[in-house]
């Protein structure tokens, strides 16, 4: 089986200093990891994602996440937020070799203060 | 490139009513998924198509729900009677192929409020 757990329901964070959303995941195999944004009224989209190749993965929008083997971590990173970024987040994994099947993590919503 | 398409955006219904979803995925993807995702909590994958062949229906509640895909394009989602727990959002997303890690492209969604 394969889960995700996201540490943090809700962060909030001041315009121009840096985000950090956490997320732990489970799998017995391989995983593929992803984070996903999803604005109100608006669809999910991916951010970024992490397939076993580079374990520093770059995404759109400047948000960045380290794959962590020996602390089964995922956190997405963003060195400097912009009140657009705030939404909420899911982290998202997926096993190798299970027909791309997801598995979302409960989401943080992402706050941005002036 | 036009994305996926739901519709409607939004639909109140009184419990034990019929309700039905319709989802256009993005034109020459192969894999459909159709979502829920309630309140507070992540999307849960209900059903996958292939074409018009399912691959995964293991989490749709079968004595209530219902899926097709009939030409292998646009697919239909219907709740039959529905019940108060049945209100989400449903989302319907499509990805060029099945395989791991293939973008899944995901639609606004549709609101469903039971009463």
């Amino acid at each position: 089986a394969q889960s995700v757990t996201q540490l943090d329901s809700h962060v909030s964070v001041s315009e121009g200093t840096p985000v950090l959303l956490r997320c732990n995941y489970s799998s017995s195999y391989s995983p593929s990891l992803f984070w996903y944004v999803q604005h109100p009224n608006k669809g999910l989209q991916l951010l970024l994602k992490y397939t076993s190749a580079a374990t520093l993965v770059k995404g759109i929008n400047g948000f960045e996440a380290e794959f962590k083997k020996s602390e089964t971590s995922f956190h997405l990173t963003k060195p400097s937020a912009h009140m657009s970024d705030a939404a909420e987040y899911f982290c998202v994994v997926s096993l190798t070799g299970g027909g791309n099947k997801l598995t979302f993590g409960t989401g943080t919503q992402l706050k941005v203060e002036l | 490139e036009a994305g996926v398409a739901q519709s409607p955006r939004y639909k109140i219904i009184e419990k034990r009513q019929s309700v039905a979803f319709w989802c256009n995925p993005i034109s020459g993807h192969a894999t459909l998924y159709w979502y829920q995702q309630i309140l507070g909590q992540g999307p849960k994958l209900l059903i996958q198509f292939q074409n018009n062949g399912v691959v995964d229906d293991s989490q749709l509640p079968k004595d209530r729900f219902s899926a097709e895909r009939l030409k292998g394009v646009d697919s239909t989602l219907k709740i039959q009677p529905a019940k108060l727990e049945d209100s989400a959002v449903y989302l319907c997303a499509s990805s060029l192929e099945p395989g791991d890690a293939n973008e899944q492209f995901f639609g606004p969604g549709t609101r469903l409020t039971v009463l």
